[in-house]
């Protein structure tokens, strides 16, 4: 079964930038992940897919600030010059033929 | 531009049943794989259900399997969930949302819609 853990929460100062980790449990390093942001009180927005060779594809108008990468087991999302709009619930999620898909628990992200 | 507005939602009680409807527009319906997608007040994002673009298979989470149906109508562009045997802890916003691809895999949810509210409650 998939696992996806993240932190449960993140801060960062105004302009300054932001690492979110999603950790693949053992023995599936190699599913690629998506990331989603929910601004309080809306619906999820996907903000890119992560591959485990650290290639990332974006949604329709993600702006530049976000990114993603990879390393082993770990899915990034880098979110540079934070804004006050990025405060948010991330949460990263892949697919398991078993199991259907898996989401991680979110990350409450404040920006100070 | 891609929208997915949900429909159907309210109160109801538990033992009963409740239809939910997605409308699609802005892109190729029959072109993708589409889900249900739950969250419960305060809670995370849990997977409901999801159908292939011509609906020849689906997947279920084992918490809904049995109870729920998901269904679609590709003339119509349009995504339903029929839930049965509602219980309280179905209670939750209700998402659409459109895959990446046809198939039920490697599945990523592309876009969302705003999300209908089920309260199963006596």
């Amino acid at each position: 079964q998939v696992v996806l853990t993240q932190s449960p929460s993140a801060s960062a100062s105004l302009g300054a930038s932001v690492k979110l980790t999603c950790t693949l449990i053992s023995g599936h390093i190699n599913y690629a992940i998506a990331w989603h942001q929910q601004q309080p009180e809306k619906g999820p927005r996907f903000l890119m897919k992560v591959n485990n060779d650290g290639t990332h594809n974006k949604g329709d108008g993600i702006p530049d600030r976000f990114s993603g990468s990879s390393s082993g087991a770990e899915r990034y999302l880098t979110i540079s010059s934070l804004q006050s709009e990025d405060a948010a619930d991330y949460y990263c999620q892949t697919w398991n033929t078993d199991v259907g898909g898996v989401f991680g628990g979110g990350t409450k992200l404040t920006v100070l | 531009e891609v929208q997915l507005v949900e429909s159907g939602g309210g109160l109801v009680q538990p033992g009963r049943s409740l239809r939910l409807s997605c409308a699609a527009s802005g892109f190729t319906f029959d072109d993708y794989a589409m889900h249900w997608v739950r969250q419960a007040p305060g809670k995370g994002l849990e997977w409901v259900s999801g159908i292939t673009w011509n609906g020849d298979s689906v997947g279920y989470a084992d918490s809904v399997k049995g109870r729920f149906t998901i269904s679609r109508d590709n003339a119509k562009k349009s995504l339903y969930l029929q839930m049965n045997s509602l219980r309280t802890d179905d209670t939750a916003f209700y998402y659409c949302s459109k895959d990446l691809g046809w198939g039920l895999a490697a599945t990523m949810f592309e876009y969302w819609g705003q999300g209908i509210l089920v309260t199963v409650s006596s």
